[in-house]
């Protein structure tokens, strides 16, 4: 089985500082990692996703990732944060042995900008 | 390109009233479809998803069924809402031998 934990339920930043959102996974076999944005009353936006390529994954909008195998860890960076950036942010797991390539989510990271 | 619609975009239903929301993909054959439900304040709970026409796997127990009677539609029920029911209903594809699932834009369902 597996599953995924977002340490942090909200976090507060101020604009043009940097962003981390952290992320740790548990999975059976090498997993497929992904990192989800979600405006209000919005759909849900891919950012970013893993595939066992290169372990920094660059994304939209200046986001990237770093997948560590080690600490079973794959959080999210901007170096600057934008106004436009308050979401709610999704860390997903994707277990591609499983039927229908279902998910697993993360419980979500609020994003605060303060100007 | 590929886009992914679902409507209604909003509805308030009575309790005990029946449900159809609908999801059709455009620009792809044969995806996987999925319905999610987003309670206020918690994340996306998978309720159904289907790797093809009329195959329907259910998740989890709950008074809501999912049908696909067409390849690229996927259609959400009820017989009867209840107040449990209220939350935002997302549909998602994956393309044929893909991974990465692509959102719709949500329903905002208010069982009142």
């Amino acid at each position: 089985a597996q599953s995924v934990t977002q340490l942090d339920s909200h976090v507060s930043v101020s604009e043009g500082t940097p962003v981390l959102l952290r992320c740790n996974y548990s999975s059976s076999y090498s997993p497929s990692l992904f990192w989800y944005v979600q405006h209000p009353n919005k759909g849900l936006q891919l950012l970013l996703k893993y595939t066992s390529a290169a372990t920094l994954v660059k994304g939209i909008n200046g986001f990237e990732a770093e997948f560590k195998k080690s600490e079973t860890s794959f959080h999210l960076t901007k170096p600057s944060a934008h106004m436009s950036d308050a979401a709610e942010y999704f860390c997903v797991v994707s277990d591609d042995r499983a039927a229908g390539n279902k998910l697993t989510f993360g419980g979500g990271t609020r994003v605060l900008v303060k100007p | 390109s590929q886009t992914i619609h679902q409507w209604p975009a909003t509805l308030v239903q009575p309790v005990g009233s029946p449900l159809s929301l609908e999801c059709t993909v455009e620009g792809t054959s044969n995806p996987n479809l999925y319905w999610y439900r987003q309670a206020a304040g918690r994340g996306l709970q998978l309720l159904f998803y289907s790797v093809g026409i009329g195959q329907i796997s259910s998740e989890v127990p709950q008074n809501l069924s999912a049908s696909r009677p067409q390849d690229r539609q996927f259609i959400l029920s009820s017989k009867k809402l209840l107040l449990s029911d209220s939350g935002f209903y997302l549909c998602a594809w994956v393309p044929t031998y893909q991974e990465t699932q692509y959102f719709g834009p949500g329903t905002r369902l208010l069982v009142l």
